[in-house]
């Protein structure tokens, strides 16, 4: 059974600061999605890492992949109020559905990390 | 873009009814999920269908079925509701892909805020 572990799950920084939050899962997968949920809303796609080594970035943010450590890591950088928000990462694991291996997409979510810039 | 409609926000029930909880998607997507989420526990996947009334159990269903009649729209289906499935339903969408052929990114609906008393 795939599981995804997060971590930290609450993250308090300053403004301006550097943080790194570590998504490490239980079983192959070269598939990874990093979201982001604002309170009382829905998920915000943020990321899609699909190799090793895939890095991707967009403003404050920038996400990674290594396969082979099981571990995907999303770093903010010179933080703002505006990331205030809760992350989660996502694995897409090879679903036991097809013999062949084939993926439905069945993703398995770590807990959250909830995260809270200050001035 | 593509769009996943939950049928309601807010939903507030009485233990024992029976609850239909609708999804609509736009983009012809193969798959759609239920999810629950909980605070601490993320999300969790309750059912999910790959086709037309194909359909396989998550992690967590146990007291709920689900119903895909057509490919655009998956119900979820709380046989009698219960004070511990009060809870943020999510449903999202995705292409089916074979596992060589690209990412299965999912999108997600608004969500629907059930409350069982």
């Amino acid at each position: 059974e795939l599981k995804v572990e997060q971590n930290p799950l609450f993250l308090s920084m300053q403004e301006g600061k550097n943080y790194t939050i570590y998504c490490n899962y239980s079983t192959t997968s070269d598939r990874l999605y990093w979201y982001r949920q604002d309170p009382g809303k829905s998920l915000e796609s943020l990321f899609v890492l699909l190799s090793n080594g895939a890095v991707k970035q967009e403003g404050r943010l920038m996400a990674s992949l290594d396969t082979k450590a099981r571990l995907s890591t999303l770093h903010i950088t010179a933080a703002v109020h505006d990331l205030s928000a809760t992350y989660f990462c996502a694995v897409d694991g090879k679903s036991g559905f097809s013999a062949g291996g084939t993926s439905y997409g069945k993703l398995t979510f770590g807990q959250g990390t909830i995260l809270t810039v200050h001035p | 873009d593509v769009k996943v409609t939950q049928s309601s926000r807010y939903l507030v029930k009485r233990t024992g009814e029976k609850v239909f909880l609708e999804c609509v998607q736009d983009m012809d997507h193969e798959n759609m999920f239920w999810y629950r989420q909980d605070p601490g526990l993320g999300l969790r996947l309750i059912y999910f269908s790959y086709d037309v009334k194909m359909k396989e159990k998550g992690d967590i269903p146990e007291g709920y079925s689900v119903s895909r009649e057509k490919k655009e729209r998956f119900s979820l289906i709380l046989e009698s509701a219960s004070t511990n499935q009060t809870s943020m339903y999510l449903c999202a969408s995705s292409l089916f892909r074979g596992y060589e052929g690209g990412g299965t990114e999912a999108f997600f609906g608004q969500g629907t805020r059930l409350t069982v008393v």
